[in-house]
């Protein structure tokens, strides 16, 4: 079974407009974090958010917030006005045990229009 | 922030030839390293953890003999895929830990291999 769950190919949003992101995980640990990255086309990864399972408040850094369901054990990535800057392939991940990699979703294509 | 640095950015190679690729962190000590591999559109898949002063640790279908990795110091991690051929044409990012710190990864930016 996957771990990560990103079910959008891609969407399509125009600049301004919020985007919601969607990531489904799974896992039996009661310790764990979840992070969004984004891939420009230049193929590095920039580090967006991250969320502790144990953190009770959504995490949020400036544009991005985490919407984290517990319960649901889903971590959807919220843009706000969006830029075009902010086409690019964004990956959920999380890791289960400290130190150990990540494992990532499938990936989805943003692409923001003028 | 902490900048992992990669090289080198792309490589083409012949077909049998071997390529190291490096990935060092410039400001902080990585314990721990992890490499990646990436098909276009494609996630990142886990290839190895490569730890400082031990032996690596593979993923199921990873050829330990193709893919040597070595990570002698907590600054630096070397990928050598031996006997390269087109089929392990790919997109190859490594990450990196600190041994002190938060759980946030950081990534160098990647190495685009193209083996004719």
């Amino acid at each position: 079974a996957q771990k990560i769950t990103q079910t959008q190919p891609g969407m399509f949003v125009q600049e301004k407009e919020a985007v919601t992101l969607d990531c489904t995980y799974d896992t039996s640990d009661q310790s764990y974090g979840l992070f969004w990255y984004k891939q420009p086309s230049s193929g590095e990864m920039i580090f967006l958010i991250y969320q502790g399972s144990y953190d009770e408040q959504n995490a949020t850094e400036g544009r991005y917030s985490l919407n984290f369901q517990k319960a649901r054990k889903s971590a959807n990535l919220v843009i706000s006005a969006s830029q075009l800057g902010d086409s690019a392939m964004y990956f959920c991940a999380m890791r289960e045990a400290a130190g150990t990699a990540l494992i990532f979703g499938k990936g989805t294509t943003l692409s923001v229009s003028s | 922030g902490a900048v992992v640095s990669q090289h080198p950015s792309w490589v083409i190679c012949k077909s049998g030839t071997s390529v190291k690729i490096e990935c060092r962190s410039l400001d902080f000590q990585a314990t721990t390293m992890f490499w990646y591999r990436q098909f276009p559109k494609q996630s990142l898949m886990l290839m190895a953890t490569s730890n400082e002063g031990s032996k690596a640790t593979y993923e199921q279908g990873v050829e330990k003999d193709k893919f040597l990795i070595n990570h002698a110091s907590l600054t630096l991690s070397t990928l050598t895929v031996t006997s390269a051929h087109p089929e392990d044409s790919s997109f190859y990012i490594c990450s990196a830990r600190r041994t002190r710190g938060n759980e946030k990864l950081f990534f160098g930016s990647g190495t685009q291999l193209s083996v004719l």
